[in-house]
C-alpha cells in the first residue's frame, strides 16, 4: 500500500531564514506528488504538484520541491520563509488514475515562523 | 469562478444520531472525492464519486456512505453517529490533474 511520511512534526525558523520539509513516500509506480498547506480552520491549497519531467518544480507562494526518485523524497523548500507562511503542510501522493481524485496523505508537518 | 462550497460549515450533533453534509464541487468538474481529518488519524480518503457512481472507497465502515447528483453536487451520510466521528470533513473537486478542497464541514459529536 501506498503511504507518505512527514518526519518533522514541528518545524520552527526565524523569519527571512530557509525552509526545507521533509517527505518521503512509498509507491510502487511512478508516483504523482502533490504539497498542500492548510491554515486554521480551512481547506486545503495546492502549492506545487510533480508528475514527470523536470524533477524540481515550482509552486506558489515562492515554494518549490525536488523529487529524487532514489531517495523516495520530495522536500518542499522555500528560500526566505514569511510570517504568513505559518500553517500546516501536507505531502501527498495519488492512489488512483493521477487525476489527484484519490490521495493519501502524510502526516503533515506544522511550521511555526519567529519573528 | 467559484470554489468548492460544503455547507453547513459547522455542525454538532449526538452520539446515535445521523448526519449529511453537503458538497458543491467547481462547475465542470464530474469528480467528488471526501475526506476525514482528525488529530489522531491525519486526513484520510473516503470515497470518490464520478458522474453519480462511487470509483473509489477508503477503509471506513458501511456508517459512512455517499451519493452523487446529476449535477455533481454530493452528499455524505454518516450514521449512527459515534464520538470518534468528530472530525473535519473536507470535499475536493477534481479537474485537470489537481484537486481543489472546499473550507470542510467540522463536526462535533457529542
Amino acid at each position: 500500500a501506498q503511504s507518505v511520511t512527514q518526519p518533522d512534526i514541528h518545524i520552527t525558523v526565524s523569519e527571512g531564514a530557509s525552509l526545507e520539509l521533509r517527505c518521503n513516500y512509498s509507491y510502487g509506480a511512478t508516483p504523482y506528488l502533490f504539497w498542500y498547506v492548510q491554515s486554521p480552520g480551512q481547506g486545503l491549497q495546492l502549492l506545487l504538484k510533480y508528475f514527470s519531467g523536470d524533477t524540481l518544480v515550482q509552486g506558489i507562494k515562492g515554494f518549490e520541491a525536488e523529487f529524487k526518485r532514489s531517495q523516495s523524497s520530495f522536500n518542499l523548500r522555500k528560500p526566505s520563509v514569511h510570517w504568513s507562511d505559518a500553517a500546516e503542510y501536507f505531502c501527498a501522493v495519488d492512489d488512483d488514475n493521477n487525476a489527484g481524485n484519490m490521495l493519501t496523505f502524510g502526516g503533515g508537518t506544522r511550521l511555526m515562523v519567529k519573528p | 469562478k467559484a470554489g468548492v462550497t460544503q455547507t453547513p460549515r459547522y455542525l454538532i450533533k449526538t452520539r446515535g444520531q445521523q448526519v449529511t453534509l453537503s458538497c458543491s464541487p467547481i462547475s465542470g468538474h464530474r469528480s467528488v472525492s471526501w475526506y476525514q481529518q482528525t488529530p489522531g488519524q491525519g486526513l484520510q480518503f473516503l470515497f470518490e464519486y464520478f458522474s453519480e457512481t462511487q470509483r473509489n472507497k477508503g477503509n471506513f465502515p458501511g456508517r459512512f456512505s455517499g451519493r452523487q447528483f446529476s449535477n455533481s453536487r454530493s452528499e455524505m451520510n454518516v450514521s449512527t453517529l459515534e464520538l470518534g466521528d468528530s472530525a473535519l470533513y473536507l470535499c475536493a473537486s477534481s479537474g485537470e490533474n489537481e484537486a481543489f478542497f472546499g473550507q470542510g464541514t467540522r463536526l462535533t459529536v457529542v
